[in-house]
């Protein structure tokens, strides 16, 4: 089975532009979500998308969105871009089995913010 | 709140030994799970072991095994026979049940270093 594949894997951009970053699940999986992962803060969570609704969402601000499409493929959005915003995007796939639920990685996004 | 804490920054060891890394957790959520990943330089996060709050007994996976000791809130991870491919940065990781879903909540991390 495909594992989680994200989609661009590097990204450079600028101040105040917006970026899309795209994420597909392993097949089957309904749940995905998203963390953001820096030297400073380490990996925090920033929201998790099930069957294209939004159930669970981290400490960010606004400027940070997502959405689901029907086929489980997932987007995360950042508008007006900062310095700051300058991290590693993981996304997770999961599927509840037996209780449990576990994510499941992609390769992650690095985007660089000039 | 949650909170998972690692407090090995860095560990070394050598090839073919085994390495315990630490790793404590706080909760007040009767039901809980805890997740050991592994992340390469590469970026991407490897799951290695689960270890539910209800489990009776550690969670071994080939050379991957989880001391557990819940009246202690710790949740090591153990590393047998140690390979140079096994050097990385290690997270343990707690999952938050109470309206939380899929929500981890991640340690600080170890960076381990295997050396031949």
């Amino acid at each position: 089975k495909a594992g989680v594949t994200q989609t661009p894997r590097y990204l450079i951009k600028t101040r105040g532009q917006q970026v899309t970053l795209s994420c597909s699940p392993i097949s089957g999986h309904r749940s995905v979500s998203w963390y953001q992962q820096t030297p400073g803060q380490g990996l925090q969570f920033l929201f998790e998308y099930f069957s294209e609704t939004q159930r669970n969402k981290g400490n960010f601000p606004g400027r940070f969105s997502g959405r689901q499409f029907s086929n489980s493929r997932s987007e995360m959005n950042v508008s007006t871009l900062e310095l700051g915003d300058s991290a590693l995007y993981l996304c997770a796939s999961s599927l509840r089995l037996a209780g449990e639920e576990t994510q499941y990685f992609g390769p992650g996004t690095r985007l660089l913010v000039l | 709140a949650q909170k998972i804490t690692q407090t090995q920054p860095g560990m070394f060891v050598q090839e073919k030994e085994a390495v315990t890394l630490d790793c404590t957790y706080d909760t007040s959520d009767p039901s809980y799970g805890l997740f050991w990943y592994k992340q390469p330089s590469s970026g991407e996060m490897i799951f290695l072991i689960y270890q539910g709050s209800y489990d009776q007994q550690n969670a071994t996976e080939g050379r991957y095994s989880l001391n557990f000791q819940k009246a202690r809130k710790s949740a090591n991870l153990v590393i047998s026979a140690s390979q140079l491919g096994d050097s990385a940065m290690y997270f343990c990781a707690m999952r938050e049940r109470t309206g939380g879903y899929n929500k981890l909540i991640f340690g600080a991390g170890t960076r381990l270093a295997v050396h031949p």
